[in-house]
């Protein structure tokens, strides 16, 4: 079965600064694809970015980028020029190319400091 | 376009009772999705759909059953609740499952 891993249950940064969220996944499928989502204190989870495991060019939105490691089954998400809305639950999901389910992380909370 | 709604937002039971929660979506999206949120433990998957007059078990099915009547509607329901279903209950849709999932604002259930 596969298991998403996030290590960081928080991090912290400062507003301007550039900040990395880990998240590691586990399986033996070659297919599949990789989600961001945040989940503000509103409790709404929005799609921050999504990855295709077949595309080897790490996706990017604005100022959300990912660095994808498909051998290293890594999928970090790196927020750069960090806002004080960015303070938020942020969780790693992965979804088999041939499932309907996505499985989630246990999530990271950061906390952006003016 | 209200996207994904769930009503109630916010309930209390009392152990024993039964409840419905209703998730509709106005996307016309195929799939649709009951998540419940523990702390610590991320979003887990209860059942989902993926069109009219289907359901089928996630991860964590036991003690809640589902409807797909309507294609907009997916409701869960609660027969008998316990305090373990504590919890923020999601509704989510998705046009089919390679594509995202769009998420409901959420439905906080305590049983006491």
């Amino acid at each position: 079965a596969q298991t998403v891993t996030q290590s960081q249950p928080e991090m912290s940064v400062q507003e301007a600064e550039t900040v990395t969220l880990s998240c590691t996944y586990d399986t033996s499928e070659s297919d599949y694809y990789l989600f961001w989502y945040k989940q503000p204190p509103s409790r709404q989870m929005i799609l921050v970015i999504r990855q295709e495991a077949y595309k080897q060019q790490n996706a990017t939105e604005n100022r959300f980028s990912v660095n994808f490691q498909k051998a290293a089954k890594s999928f970090s998400l790196k927020i750069s020029d960090s806002q004080l809305g960015d303070a938020a639950m942020y969780f790693c999901a992965y979804r088999s190319w041939n499932t309907d389910k996505l499985i989630f992380g246990t999530g990271t909370r950061l906390q952006v400091f003016p | 376009n209200a996207g994904v709604t769930q009503t109630p937002k916010f309930r209390v039971l009392k152990t024993g009772q039964s409840m419905t929660l209703l998730c509709a979506q106005d996307m016309n999206h195929e799939y649709m999705y009951w998540y419940r949120q523990d702390p610590g433990m991320g979003l887990r998957l209860i059942h989902y759909s993926v069109g009219e007059g289907t359901t089928a078990k996630g991860e964590v099915p036991d003690g809640y059953n589902v409807s797909r009547l309507k294609k907009q509607n997916f409701l869960l329901g609660l027969e008998s609740a316990a305090p373990s279903q504590t919890s923020v209950y999601f509704c989510a849709s998705s046009p089919d499952g390679a594509y995202e999932q769009y998420f409901g604002p959420g439905t906080r259930l305590t049983v006491t």
